[in-house]
């Protein structure tokens, strides 16, 4: 079946670090592929998405690049802040049918000043 | 206003209660989520609705059963609580346009 795989957390930077979380998927079509935040205390944001391959989603900082030949959808921000400090999940969507979304297990990241 | 509300956010019951947990959206859209978020295990689903008169079960309904009142409203129960379903639940809606998802604040259920 579908399924997202994470790079373990938790992940600590200190601040302006660059950041790299791992993304790599299973599907058995052509997903769109998110990337959702969670700060503390609060519910799942959408923080970019890519619809097909090759394409580039970029938000607040943050960019991804669908890349079909190695599944993966890696998540990167150059110069990190404290206030990124949150738990950030991978996720895909089948574009046909239930467009339900399979999730990752989430990556802690933790930003020391 | 937050356009997807759950109600209660945060609930503590016992074994073999009825818990109903209610999800309202301004957002117009026709498809709705539950969700169930454990530590490590990411967000999984529970039921699905694409409609009032369309209800779907996901990867974990066992245990749980679901009323789509209005297509505003998505309601999630818990006939008899246990221990295991102790989570964050997290109510979401969709576009069917677009394959993003916009959730809820979530609801922390504690069940001893």
């Amino acid at each position: 079946g579908d399924s997202v795989t994470q790079m373990e957390g938790p992940v600590t930077l200190s601040e302006e670090a660059f950041l790299t979380i791992n993304c790599t998927y299973t599907a058995t079509g052509y997903p769109s592929l998110f990337w959702y935040v969670q700060y503390p205390g609060e519910g799942l944001q959408l923080l970019l998405k890519a619809t097909k391959a090759d394409d580039k989603g970029s938000n607040k900082g943050f960019e991804a690049t669908y890349r079909k030949e190695t599944t993966s959808f890696h998540l990167e921000k150059g110069s990190v802040q404290v206030s990124d400090s949150a738990v950030y999940f991978c996720a895909l969507s089948l574009i046909q049918g239930a467009q339900k979304l399979v999730f990752g297990q989430g990556t802690r990241l933790t930003i020391n000043p | 206003d937050a356009d997807v509300t759950q109600t209660p956010r945060n609930r503590i019951t016992k074994t073999g209660k009825r818990i109903m947990l209610e999800c309202s959206q301004t957002k117009g859209h026709d498809r709705m989520y539950w969700y169930r978020q454990d530590p490590g295990l990411g967000l999984r689903l529970i039921y699905y609705s694409f409609d009032v008169k369309d209800i779907n079960k996901g990867e974990i309904s066992d245990g749980y059963s679901v009323s789509r009142q209005a297509q505003a409203k998505f309601s999630l129960s818990l006939e008899s609580a246990i221990p295991n379903q102790t989570a964050l639940y997290f109510c979401a809606t969709s576009d069917p346009r677009w394959s993003e998802q916009f959730f809820g604040p979530g609801t922390r259920l504690t069940v001893l």
